[in-house]
Order: C-alpha cells, then sequence, then structure tokens
C-alpha cells in the first residue's frame, strides 16, 4: 500500500520569507501524481499544486515550487515570500493514475509570523 | 457553479444514534469521494463512486457505514449506531473523469460530527 510521510508536524515563517515542507512517499507504482493541498483554519481544502511523476520538471505555481526527487520519493513544497494568508495545514498526498483516491499525510501547520 | 457543498457542516449526536450527511458535487462531475478526517490527521479515504457505481470501499467503512450516489449526482453517507470513535470530519470530494486522469479533487467544506 501506498503511504505518506510528513515529518514537521508544525513549521514557522517570517513574514516574506520562504519556507520548505518535507513529504516523502512509498510507493511501487512509475506512474503517478502528487499534490500540495492547503486547508486553512476552518475552510475547506484547495490545491496548492501539482506534480506528474512522468515529467522531470519541478512544477511551480506563481510563489508555490516542488522539488520532486523520484528516486528518493521525495516531494517537498517551498513557499516563497510567504504571506500572512499562507498560515494553514499542508498536505501532501499521493494518487496512482486512474482518478482514484488520494492518499495523504498527517500534515504540517505552518504559521507566518508578522 | 458554487463548488461543492455538504450539509450539515455540523452535527452533535448521541451514541447508538444514527445520522445522515449529504454532499453535492460539482455539476457533470462523474467521481465522488468520502474521506474521514480526524483531528490530527490527514483525511482518510471511505469511498468512492462513478455516477452511481460505488467503485471501492476502504477497510475503515465497518458495517455501520452506508454510502449511496442513487441518481449520480447527490451522494449521502449514513453511520448507524454511532460511537465516538465515529467523532471526525467527514469530506466530500468531486472531480470529472478523463482518461489521463490529470485533474483535481475539489473538497467540500466537512461535515464536523460530534458523538456524545
Amino acid at each position: 500500500a501506498q503511504t505518506v510521510t510528513q515529518s514537521q508536524p508544525e513549521m514557522s515563517v517570517q513574514e516574506a520569507e520562504t519556507v520548505t515542507l518535507s513529504c516523502t512517499y512509498d510507493t511501487s507504482e512509475s506512474d503517478y501524481y502528487l499534490f500540495w493541498y492547503k486547508q486553512p483554519p476552518s475552510r475547506q481544502m484547495i490545491l496548492v499544486i501539482r506534480q506528474e511523476a512522468y515529467k522531470q520538471q519541478n512544477a511551480t505555481e506563481n510563489r508555490f515550487s516542488v522539488n520532486f526527487q523520484k528516486a528518493a520519493k521525495s516531494f517537498s513544497l517551498k513557499i516563497s515570500d510567504s504571506q500572512l494568508g499562507d498560515a494553514a495545514m499542508y498536505f501532501c498526498a499521493y494518487r496512482r493514475v486512474g482518478n482514484t483516491p488520494l492518499v495523504f499525510g498527517k500534515g504540517t501547520r505552518l504559521s507566518v509570523i508578522a | 457553479d458554487t463548488g461543492v457543498s455538504q450539509d450539515p457542516r455540523h452535527k452533535i449526536t448521541k451514541r447508538g444514534q444514527n445520522v445522515t450527511f449529504r454532499c453535492d458535487p460539482i455539476s457533470e462531475h462523474n467521481r465522488l469521494y468520502w474521506y474521514r478526517q480526524t483531528l490530527g490527521q490527514g483525511p482518510e479515504f471511505l469511498t468512492y463512486f462513478q455516477n452511481e457505481a460505488q467503485l471501492e470501499k476502504s477497510r475503515l467503512l465497518s458495517d455501520r457505514f452506508s454510502a449511496e450516489r442513487p441518481k449520480g449526482s447527490f451522494s449521502t453517507l449514513e453511520i448507524q449506531r454511532t460511537e465516538q470513535g465515529d467523532s471526525a470530519m467527514y469530506l466530500c470530494a468531486s472531480s470529472p473523469l478523463d482518461g489521463r486522469s490529470t485533474y483535481e479533487q475539489y473538497f467540500g467544506p466537512g461535515t464536523r460530527l460530534t458523538v456524545t
């Protein structure tokens, strides 16, 4: 079975600084998808960024980028120029090809300090 | 399009009672997923549908849990004889179906269940 591990329960960052959230996963599949979801307090989960395993290029969405290391099964999220609105729980998630259910990590709570 | 909606947003019930939650997915989304999220944990998969067919159920989904999507639109999740361990946030998500499966899952706000 696939598993996703987030080893940082909590992180904090100063406003305008850069922070990196870690994620590792375990799978025997060669093709799959990886995601970072953001869950603000008392609000619904939204997708931050996705990475297709067959693509070597790291995904980027504005201030958010990933470092995808397929051989190491590592998928970290970098947030640049952190803003107060970035404060939330961040979940790393894995999905097999086929629009199947997501497998989530336990999450990292990010605090942004003004 | 108003996104995925769930009703109720909060439910408090006494142990042993039955509860039912509803999820309305984004219109024309073929796939609908139910997840459960307990405090301090990531969401865990419960079950999912493609149109009205229930394709997979997690081992987490005991016999007390049942889910339906009768006309391939909204879905209900019923928990019978609730237990305190059922206290959690129940999340619904939907997505379109395509061959490459590139679409994301869109989440609803969740139903927070408290069993006293």
